[in-house]
């Protein structure tokens, strides 16, 4: 089973759709959680973290269930300007600052 | 301002070439690392540096070499490398170390070309 699975996708979805990304993990020692997004043939830039208490930044909402070992991203009325490739990280538990990267699952949102 | 800069942006080189990556942040981070992203897959940790220090090397072949000089620099010494080495090469830095994982920012990237 790989450590970080995603649903690669892709997402089409219409300008205002709200869209969601999940992702699994299974190594329940994993400390850290993390969406980045990355553009085409650009670096992966850091979205926001992810809390046990779930968080909110904007129209971006993170949900995370260690007992589920599930990772959550909430999108809320899609932009063109989404479209990219949301990548669920998490680190590493025997090493604190390593980083696991899922696949990706790429967002297309059209007008 | 979370910025790591990378140099270069492109860079061909042949297999029996000797060429260096070069990373930079001044943020004050002290922990820095080296990915290997390939097109359509995941960046793939190659090598992190705590406190200037090597603290993890994933299995990476010795013709990639890092060194990290001071606690703002990082680079990847490159020779006798394999076309399939091509790839984008990705410098990130996180504030630091300790039982869990600190933000990591992401430089542009290295997008490397072994003919």
């Amino acid at each position: 089973r790989k450590e970080v699975e995603q649903d690669p996708g892709p997402f089409n979805v219409p300008e205002g759709a709200t869209v969601a990304f999940n992702c699994t993990y299974s190594n329940s020692a994993s400390q850290s959680f993390f969406w980045y997004r990355q553009d085409c043939r650009k670096e992966p830039k850091l979205l926001m973290s992810v809390y046990s208490s779930g968080n909110e930044d904007g129209r971006f909402t993170a949900q995370l269930n260690r007992a589920s070992q599930y990772i959550s991203l909430l999108i809320r009325d899609s932009k063109l300007s989404d479209s990219a490739t949301y990548l669920c990280v998490l680190s590493r538990a025997k090493a604190g600052t390593a980083l696991i990267f899922g696949k990706g699952t790429t967002l297309s949102v059209s007008s | 301002d979370t910025e790591v800069t990378q140099t270069p942006k492109h860079l061909v080189m042949g297999m029996t070439n000797k060429k260096s990556l070069k990373c930079e942040q001044h943020m004050g981070h002290r922990a820095m690392y080296w990915y290997k992203q390939k097109a359509k897959k995941p960046p793939e940790l190659m090598f992190v540096y705590s406190y200037e220090k090597l603290s993890i090397n994933e299995s990476v072949p010795s013709r990639f070499s890092p060194e990290c000089p001071n606690s703002s620099l990082l680079n990847l010494h490159l020779h006798a490398l394999q076309p399939e080495d091509s790839a984008l090469y990705l410098c990130a830095s996180s504030q630091g170390t300790s039982g869990f994982s600190y933000e990591q920012y992401f430089g542009p990237g290295t997008r490397l070309t072994v003919t």
